[in-house]
């Protein structure tokens, strides 16, 4: 399967844990994303990075979460002292930015589920 | 703030009815509006696009208007079949540059597929 893949896809942790969520996408893709998702909503945007650097935070990423891409490939989202609030679905999604592909379209993963006890 | 949502949270149709699904943005300024298809357990699945100077456009079995003067979008699937129920949601966002999005969601409507 070449599409984004996340890991774990399920994740139980206690209250103050801290959880790391990892995500590999599509191999020529330079764009990647991290959205989060609830039950019933749709997803929204946390952050996204263009090969390593990553260009923009959305105000729902608080400080205890941090989201890396040291190589420009795959990406850790880490969340310290989890809360209850944090439990959702942590959706990773890549792209291909070209000029010459004027396209919006993300490609998104399976999901890693979150529930904070 | 801006926000994109939908009018009807649940819809019906018999194997083989054409589905409309309905979405309202609320942001003027949006410019490029896309429908995702989102199945039990899994993610997001791109299904069709559009710009704000277009106002229709069709793909494989579906068509996706736009009316910018009410700021509407309309997702439409022709030959409804069982494996288009799912949950769909619109989004809107720029298109950043050279490509790739940063999109926001509306809260999704899901389409059941009666046999």
């Amino acid at each position: 399967d070449t599409g984004v893949s996340q890991d774990p896809r399920h994740k139980i942790t206690k209250r103050g844990q801290n959880v790391t969520f990892r995500c590999d996408p599509i191999s020529e893709h330079n764009r990647l994303y991290w959205y989060r998702q609830t039950l019933g909503q749709g997803p929204e945007f946390l952050t996204y990075f263009q090969n390593e650097a990553q260009l923009e935070k959305s105000r729902l990423l608080s400080d205890r979460f941090s989201a890396e891409r040291p190589k420009g490939s795959f990406s850790t989202l880490e969340i310290q002292r989890t809360e209850q609030g944090d439990s959702a679905m942590y959706l990773c999604a890549s792209s291909l930015g070209r000029y010459s592909i004027p396209t919006g379209e993300l490609f998104f993963g399976e999901g890693s589920r979150l529930t904070v006890l | 703030g801006e926000s994109v949502g939908l009018h009807l949270p649940t819809l019906s149709v018999q194997e083989g009815d054409n589905s409309i699904i309905n979405c309202a943005y609320s942001n003027s300024a949006s410019d490029y509006f896309i429908w995702y298809k989102q199945e039990s357990g899994k993610g997001p699945q791109f299904i069709i696009d559009i710009r704000s100077n277009m106002d229709k456009r069709q793909g494989q079995r579906v068509t996706v208007l736009l009316n910018k003067t009410v700021k509407h979008l309309s997702l439409q699937i022709a030959a409804t079949q069982p494996g288009d129920s799912a949950v769909y949601f619109c989004a809107e966002g720029p298109i950043l540059t050279g490509g790739g999005n940063k999109l926001t969601f509306g809260t999704g409507t899901q389409l059941k597929v009666e046999l």
